[in-house]
């Protein structure tokens, strides 16, 4: 079953903008990713934030956590054509398992 | 480095068949997941191993199983195709755990039509 949700399920913009995408899961965690998915292709790793890190940066990507209110967000800034995609949240749990579990994923457009 | 690599790519098979999908980890990780991917259920955990021995099982049917081999190679099995069964399959290497801090690297895919 999903963890979460997703919000929103599809967003698109022009090139140039940035894109904000939210996530919500619903136990605790140790960690969270964030991946990209292109055409029902391969997960390509974007992420990772651990559960006492509030935010997180990687090139043109911010991730910030906020565990209290079992929410993520990813910021693309001056977003380009080729980050139009599906993109993933992915969280553990708390015991040290290795599964993930996926949110319902948001479908970013963007409008060269 | 190379990453996960999963084989075949596509694959279509007639229900009741069974079929075997293939993947090799990252090398130096030790653990595989296995994730199914459909438009009505989304990602979904199937198993995953570490060091040959099966560690988590998602909520799946008996007729999918899996393996792991000495070098870290893993395979799953699915019998007794169903339709329903078609999907994208995924799999997953991650390092050995080290304070919980572990990025999980996926392969393209296992892209299953069932006929």
């Amino acid at each position: 079953s999903q963890q979460g949700e997703e919000d929103p399920q599809a967003l698109s913009i022009q090139e140039g903008e940035n894109a904000t995408m939210n996530c919500s899961y619903k136990t605790s965690i140790n960690n969270l990713q964030w991946y990209r998915q292109n055409s029902g292709r391969g997960l390509v790793h974007l992420i990772l934030i651990r559960s006492n890190e509030r935010e997180k940066h990687s090139g043109r990507l911010r991730v910030t956590l906020d565990t209290s209110k079992k929410s993520s967000s990813l910021l693309i800034t001056a977003s380009r054509a080729a980050d139009t995609a599906s993109y993933f949240c992915a969280t553990d749990d708390i015991f040290g398992n290795e599964k993930l579990t996926f949110g319902t994923g948001t479908r970013l457009t963007i409008i060269p | 480095k190379a990453g996960v690599t999963q084989t075949p790519r596509y694959l279509i098979k007639t229900r009741g068949q069974q079929v075997t999908l293939s993947c090799s980890p990252i090398s130096g990780h030790r653990s595989v997941s296995w994730y199914q991917q459909t438009p009505g259920q989304g990602l979904q955990f199937l198993f995953e191993y570490f060091s040959e021995t099966q560690r988590n099982k998602g909520n799946f049917p008996g007729r999918f199983s899996g393996r792991q081999f000495s070098n870290s190679r893993s395979e799953m099995n699915v019998s007794t195709l169903e339709l329903g069964d078609s999907a994208l399959y995924l799999c997953a290497s991650t390092l050995e755990r080290d304070s919980f801090n572990t990025e999980a690297f996926f392969g393209q895919g296992t892209r299953l039509t069932v006929v």
